[in-house]
């Protein structure tokens, strides 16, 4: 089975903080992704990565950005935390880069993220 | 703009009562429609993916349909367990593997 695990499960960090969500995957998968989940608006793509140090902005990229150092490692990074970005992470990965493929993504279990 | 929307927001039903979840979508080339679930405070699971129109696939109590404006996930008797919210998410034939999400269905099933 694929696993896809993420560094906290909960977090509470200040306003201005620097925050590192770090995900790990264990299945050699060559995509990952990083969403924020929040009521009424549904999962939105942050940014997405389809190979190492290779990254590309999603949907809402403002105020973070990422990290791929390693194929199994995936970290997003809120350069200066604010009240706004408090929500549901969320990391998931799926196999195979090409564009044309269209493989699951499986998720990670989500690290809730407090800013006061 | 590439669209999903799911309905009903939220379904309680009781303990045997089959029901159909519906997910309209708009999109420039479908690739592959999505479903998962999840449970509270958890992140989603993988369910089904569905590739062209009239395909169909089941698991357990669960079967997604497709058409070309829509799919239905229907749920044939139904148990206390299969409460979570059920989301459906769309691959378009433009942009990198990008999903796009509808908001779910909050399904309660009482016993």
């Amino acid at each position: 089975d694929v696993k896809v695990t993420q560094s906290s499960r909960y977090l509470v960090k200040r306003t201005g903080e620097k925050v590192f969500l770090e995900c790990v995957q264990d299945m050699d998968h060559e995509n990952m992704f990083w969403y924020r989940q929040d009521p009424g608006l549904g999962l939105r793509l942050i940014y997405f990565s389809y190979d190492v140090k290779m990254k590309e902005k999603g949907d809402i990229p403002e105020g973070y950005s990422v990290s791929r150092e390693k194929k199994e490692r995936f970290s997003l990074i809120l350069e200066s935390a604010s009240t706004n970005q408090t929500s549901m992470y969320l990391c998931a990965s799926s196999l195979v880069g090409a564009p044309s493929s269209y493989n699951e993504q499986f998720f990670g279990p989500g690290t809730r993220l407090t800013v006061l | 703009e590439d669209q999903v929307t799911q309905s009903p927001e939220a379904l309680r039903l009781q303990e045997g009562e089959s029901s159909s979840l519906n997910c309209s979508y708009t999109v420039s080339g479908l690739r592959g429609l999505f479903w998962y679930r999840q449970d509270p405070g958890k992140g989603p699971e993988f369910l089904f993916t569905l590739y062209s129109a009239g395909e169909e696939k089941e698991k357990e109590r669960l079967k997604a349909t497709l058409t070309k404006k829509e799919s239905f996930l229907h749920i044939t008797a139904p148990k206390p367990e299969d409460s979570a919210t059920y989301l459906c998410a769309v691959q378009a034939g433009t942009g990198f593997q990008k999903l796009v999400f509808g908001t779910g269905t909050r399904l309660l099933v009482s016993p």
